[in-house]
């Protein structure tokens, strides 16, 4: 299957920074989906993006599939942004492959 | 309406127990997933059903019976399940084909004792 690799593990971010989340894959995909887990558990998604770059609001999302990276973008973060931050990847099948997330604490 | 609900929300059970977990999308996709999430881990798919038909089973044990008895509804049958089962499982449903989106219910906390 298809190794998806997040970077850094773990991030602690004071109030109104802004930060970078990277997610390299290893093989050629059709699928890239960003989510963010609340600490309800609720996966919630941020962006699909299989190549090219998104914005919405405060997050940006940039695919480079000819490299197999992509980066989320999170600025002017706020409290609420806390919570683990997942990519997945899928080729031409159903199965989303995750990688092990970012968690991220955003402090006031 | 890009909403998948799950019920319950919470669930306790015995290992001698038998029941059932639920979700319900009205977005008119036809292709609905489960996935196990343990604690500090990332989902893993379990089941995926295309057009109410069983597609992909991981190789998940029978103690698990995945139910799709329409087109917006999806069960899962739990029975004599063991406590490292206790997980949280989430609920996903997408348009048929790939690549699509997939969009997750808020799942269900499950705990067996």
């Amino acid at each position: 299957g298809i190794q998806v690799e997040q970077s850094p593990p773990d991030l602690i971010l004071q109030e109104g920074a802004n930060s970078t989340l990277r997610c390299n894959f290893s093989d050629s995909v059709n699928n890239l989906q960003w989510f963010h887990q609340n600490p309800w558990g609720q996966l919630i998604n941020l962006f699909y993006i299989p190549s090219g770059t998104k914005q919405n609001g405060r997050l940006s999302a940039t695919t480079v599939a000819t490299e197999r990276y992509s980066l989320l973008y999170i600025s002017s973060s706020q409290t609420t942004d806390s919570g683990v931050y997942f990519c997945a990847v899928s080729r031409y099948d159903y199965k989303l492959s995750f990688g092990a997330g970012t968690t991220v604490t955003v402090r006031a | 309406d890009t909403e998948v609900t799950q019920t319950p929300k919470h669930l306790v059970m015995g290992m001698t127990n038998k029941k059932s977990l639920k979700c319900e999308q009205h977005m008119g996709h036809r292709a609905m997933y489960w996935y196990k999430q343990k604690a500090k881990k990332p989902p893993e798919l379990m089941f995926v059903y295309s057009y109410e038909k069983l597609s992909i089973n991981e190789s998940v044990p029978s103690r698990f019976s995945p139910e799709c008895p329409n087109s917006s509804l999806l069960n899962l049958h739990l029975h004599a399940l063991q406590p490292e089962d206790s997980a949280l499982y989430l609920c996903a449903s997408s348009q048929v084909g790939t690549p699509e989106t997939q969009y997750f219910g808020p799942g269900t906390r499950l705990l067996v004792l």
